[in-house]
């Protein structure tokens, strides 16, 4: 089975641009989560969804970043107006289940750089 | 306010070595800690886990302990190989209903031939 496929891998784009990053999750996920991941603060999680609803958004930084899932084989994350600070590796991941020690599968990240 | 916190930056270890990773963390909740590694350029990919009603959890080359007194965890690889080199992330979920990962910020490991 294809993992959590994330598109763009890379993005460059100039201060002030809209920003929207794709994934897919794995199939059968009832979870998907967006992490961000910076040198200062690590992997922060910024917003994840259950059955396509999301239950917590307080990770995401502020209103220029919006996320949405569609449906259960897509979601996308984006911010508008892009600055510099939010240059970072933009994770993707899923997951099956509530139950403890349920294991998160991440995707290989988008990576943006706004100059 | 960091609940998970990896101390060490980095570390770097001789190939045939034990390499130790360090994790604290403040959330007496916390009742499931994972390690994650990642390689340059791909995401994070879960390595082991270990709940809180244990102390020690073994696969391989990989032992994971945790000492609830303390609120610490660690990695031990032994022996480390030069594959192993990447980012550690020590992550930890607390026990009622669904909860988040919540991340360290990891810690860099070279093992060198």
């Amino acid at each position: 089975d294809a993992g959590v496929i994330q598109s763009p891998r890379h993005e460059v784009t100039e201060m002030g641009q809209e920003v929207t990053l794709r994934c897919k999750p794995i199939s059968g996920h009832d979870y998907l989560f967006w992490y961000r991941q910076t040198m200062m603060r690590g992997l922060e999680l910024l917003i994840y969804f259950n059955n396509n609803v999301p239950i917590d958004d307080s990770g995401m930084p502020e209103d220029r970043f919006s996320a949405k899932m569609p449906n259960a084989s897509f979601s996308t994350l984006k911010i508008q107006p892009s600055e510099p600070r939010d240059s970072a590796v933009y994770f993707c991941a899923s997951s099956f289940g509530a139950t403890g020690g349920n294991t998160i599968y991440f995707g290989e990240g988008s990576w943006l750089t706004v100059v | 306010d960091q609940q998970v916190k990896q101390n060490s930056p980095s570390l770097s270890v001789q190939e045939g070595r034990i390499s130790i990773l360090n994790c604290d963390y403040t959330n007496s909740m916390f009742d499931y800690f994972l390690w994650y590694k990642k390689y340059p350029a791909e995401g994070p990919t879960f390595l082991i886990s270990i709940s809180s009603i244990k102390d020690k959890n073994e696969d391989g080359r990989f032992t994971v302990f945790l000492n609830k007194s303390a609120k610490h965890l660690s990695l031990h690889i032994v022996p480390s190989q030069p594959g192993d080199s990447a980012v550690y992330f020590c992550a930890a979920r607390s026990g009622t209903g669904y909860s988040t990962l919540t991340f360290g910020k990891g810690t860099m490991l070279l093992v060198s031939p």
